[in-house]
């Protein structure tokens, strides 16, 4: 089946580095990709939509300058953390939908970060 | 908005069914879906139901849509200490392009 691939699955960085995590849809193309980050509290907070060819969609409170999106093809999304500080630690998911009425949602297997 | 509502624990005793509720607000809600995260790991697509169909069962997985209510269930029979995880309920409409609205999560605990 179709399947999504999170990389890496866990980084360790230092405060003011960055960090790039990418999101591979591996046999299929995935013109929108979207970007998820879980909180301890376990809801999943949808971070900015990854647009292929054009610039990413982010929702509301998100800094589109500290997390770019970058969606270069239609098989990769990479989401940079730039300068990243502790409070940015957290579990980021990548997601794409299948076939053009995306009736099938696939996760990646997420990136957890952590900025010490 | 679009809000999605769940419980948020779960305890059964193996053996037994677990049902796993869910609310929706959007009202067009083409799609729900049924997730399982287990610890440290991605979401892991269970079994999604069309909004034009009130049941769905696959294996030991029932689900149950009453699109009257806005309510979905998710129902595992015969429920074993490796279904112990997060399953997220989720509601989006048919359109490639737009996520996925979740619900906060529900911890199953199952004991043995």
């Amino acid at each position: 089946g179709a399947v999504v691939s999170q990389h890496p699955s866990r980084v360790i960085c230092k405060s003011g580095t960055s960090v790039k995590i990418e999101c591979r849809s591996l046999d299929f193309q995935a013109t929108t990709m979207f970007w998820y980050r879980q909180f301890p509290k376990k809801s999943l907070m949808l971070m900015a939509t990854s647009n292929e060819g054009s610039k990413a969609t982010y929702e509301q409170g998100v800094e589109k300058d500290k997390f770019l999106i970058n969606h270069a093809s239609l098989t990769l999304s990479t989401l940079t953390v730039t300068s990243a500080h502790p409070e940015d630690s957290s579990f980021y998911i990548c997601s794409a939908r299948l076939g053009l009425h995306g009736t099938e949602a696939f996760f990646g297997q997420g990136t957890r970060l952590t900025v010490v | 908005g679009e809000d999605v509502e769940q419980s948020l624990f779960l305890s059964v005793r193996e053996g037994d069914s677990s049902v796993i509720n869910c609310t929706y607000t959007d009202s067009s809600s083409t799609y729900l879906y049924w997730y399982k995260q287990e610890p440290g790991a991605g979401l892991q697509l269970l079994t999604y139901i069309f909004s034009n169909m009130d049941m769905k069962q696959d294996q030991r997985l029932t689900v149950l849509l009453n699109k009257k209510d806005k309510h979905l269930s998710l129902r595992i029979a015969d429920t074993q200490t490796g279904d112990s995880a997060i399953y997220f309920c989720a509601e989006s409409s048919n359109q490639a392009g737009t996520a996925l609205i979740f619900g906060k999560g529900t911890t199953l605990s199952v004991s043995s």
